[in-house]
């Protein structure tokens, strides 16, 4: 695609609920990045793929957060038994490259709301 | 204390003002990033700099790596340049620090 396509863009889970969201970046990009921006906050830095290795998962607030990229493009962020702090914006990113010097591409997000 | 401080937090403008917004940084980076997040979330790259000043359209940005400080600059502002702005430090290969933001809003 055009851009790095986030979906879902809105999501609402009960307390306890397992969620999963989508990245797809751009094509052909090997860096990809999960952010996490509560409300009123910049985004803070979850993990981090170059290519289907996950280099770094330091930011992940949880054993309870997941995340994937099994062939390389498409990741999936995964947040178990959800917990009303997980809401938040998800952000994920993507680089050509495997530094961030360079142009950095941003999904829309995706907006999750535990009640 | 952050490491990555913006100022204003908040801003608001009338059309046509020229306005500037702040970071100031307490790490040693190797450049920086001005992003610009509307209302809905998508954030979108406005520049990366290492040194110096650079210009798009309407949009300067300017950074002094020895006083830890970068400005971004929006001459004759327009309602459609409403949006977050956020200040992001790249302090190893892969690792942004973000600043919360500062929030403009210009009036018409």
């Amino acid at each position: 695609g055009a851009g790095v396509s986030q979906s879902p863009r809105y999501k609402v889970a009960k307390r306890g609920q397992d969620v999963a969201l989508r990245c797809d970046p751009i094509s052909g990009h090997v860096s990809l990045f999960w952010y996490q921006q509560a409300l009123g906050q910049g985004p803070e830095f979850l993990t981090y793929f170059q290519n289907e290795a996950q280099l770094d998962k330091s930011g992940l607030p949880s054993d309870r957060f997941f995340a994937e990229r099994p062939e390389g493009s498409v990741s999936t962020l995964k947040i178990q038994r959800t917990q009303q702090e997980d809401s938040a914006v998800y952000l994920c990113a993507s680089s050509l490259n495997t530094q961030v010097v360079g142009e950095l591409f941003f999904g829309e997000g995706s907006r999750l709301t535990v009640l | 204390k952050n490491e990555v401080e913006q100022s204003p937090q908040n801003l608001t403008a009338q059309e046509g003002e020229f306005i500037t917004i702040n970071c100031s940084y307490s790490v040693g980076i190797s450049a920086l990033h001005w992003l610009q997040q509307h209302p809905g979330g998508g954030i979108v790259s406005l520049f990366m700099l290492s040194s110096g000043k650079k210009k798009h359209g309407r949009l300067i940005a300017t950074i002094n790596i020895q006083e830890k400080h970068s400005s971004l600059h929006i001459t004759a502002s327009h309602p459609r340049d409403s949006a977050v702005y956020i200040c992001a430090v790249i302090r190893s290969n892969y690792k942004l620090t973000f600043g919360k933001g500062t929030l403009l809003t210009v009036n018409p």
